[in-house]
């Protein structure tokens, strides 16, 4: 059964540094996948998405990397500010977009720290 | 373009009390889903709409949960009776479709947060 995951993982920057949140997923078929970034008190925000049939994507100061052989995604900000100090989930659609369309499964979630 | 939203933000019951949370997606998207967060965790998936009618419930407890989107536009979610474990946040979330098939990212509410006495 799942944990009652009270102490996310957290990862601790410096203003100014690059972070790098990463994610394991267990599901083969899964083709597209997405991060999300939830603030407190508020609803999962879209950052950036990538399908399968790719290993890199990049947005505005982020990237994000997929590695389908060791089933492991990542997310990387480049430059963190305050403003980006939240928790960090990624989601995966492991029924693939053939097959029922977006049906996300979301990971545990890491909380990222921004110190002055 | 206004964002999903829901109501109430909060609500506080007894156990054994009911509730319901109201969704109005992002005017045109078809597919509409209701997530649970409990503290710590990532959200898990209830139940999903496209249009009007019910595309997954498999996570749904429904000797106490239901929840409809009769008109295929705003959405109920129920509770009845409530216990200690539902507590939680109910977030509400819309995608756009494609040829029957729902697309993109989701766009998700700020949620209901339920605590259940």
């Amino acid at each position: 059964g799942e944990s009652v995951g009270l102490h996310l993982p957290t990862l601790s920057v410096q203003e100014g540094d690059n972070s790098i949140i990463n994610c394991a997923y267990s599901n083969s078929a899964s083709d597209y996948f997405i991060w999300y970034k939830q603030e407190s008190g508020k609803g999962p925000q879209f950052i950036i998405d990538i399908r399968s049939n790719m290993d890199k994507r990049q947005g505005q100061r982020v990237t994000v990397l997929l590695n389908k052989t060791v089933k492991h995604l990542s997310l990387q900000i480049a430059a963190t500010q305050p403003g980006d100090s939240a928790v960090y989930f990624c989601a995966e659609n492991g029924e693939g977009l053939t097959g029922g369309g977006n049906k996300l499964t979301f990971g545990t979630g890491t909380q990222l720290k921004v110190e002055l | 373009e206004a964002g999903v939203a829901q109501s109430p933000r909060y609500k506080i019951i007894e156990k054994r009390q009911s509730v319901a949370f109201w969704c109005n997606p992002i005017s045109g998207h078809a597919t509409l889903y209701w997530y649970q967060q409990i503290l710590g965790q990532g959200p898990k998936l209830l139940i999903q709409f496209q249009n009007n009618g019910v595309v997954d419930d498999s996570q749904l407890p429904k000797d106490r949960f239901s929840a409809e989107r009769l008109k295929g536009v705003d959405s109920t979610l129920k509770i009845q009776p409530a216990k200690l474990e539902d507590s939680a946040v109910y977030l509400c979330a819309s995608s756009r479709t494609s040829g029957g098939i729902s697309i993109g990212e989701l766009f998700f509410g700020e949620g209901s947060r339920l605590t259940v006495l």
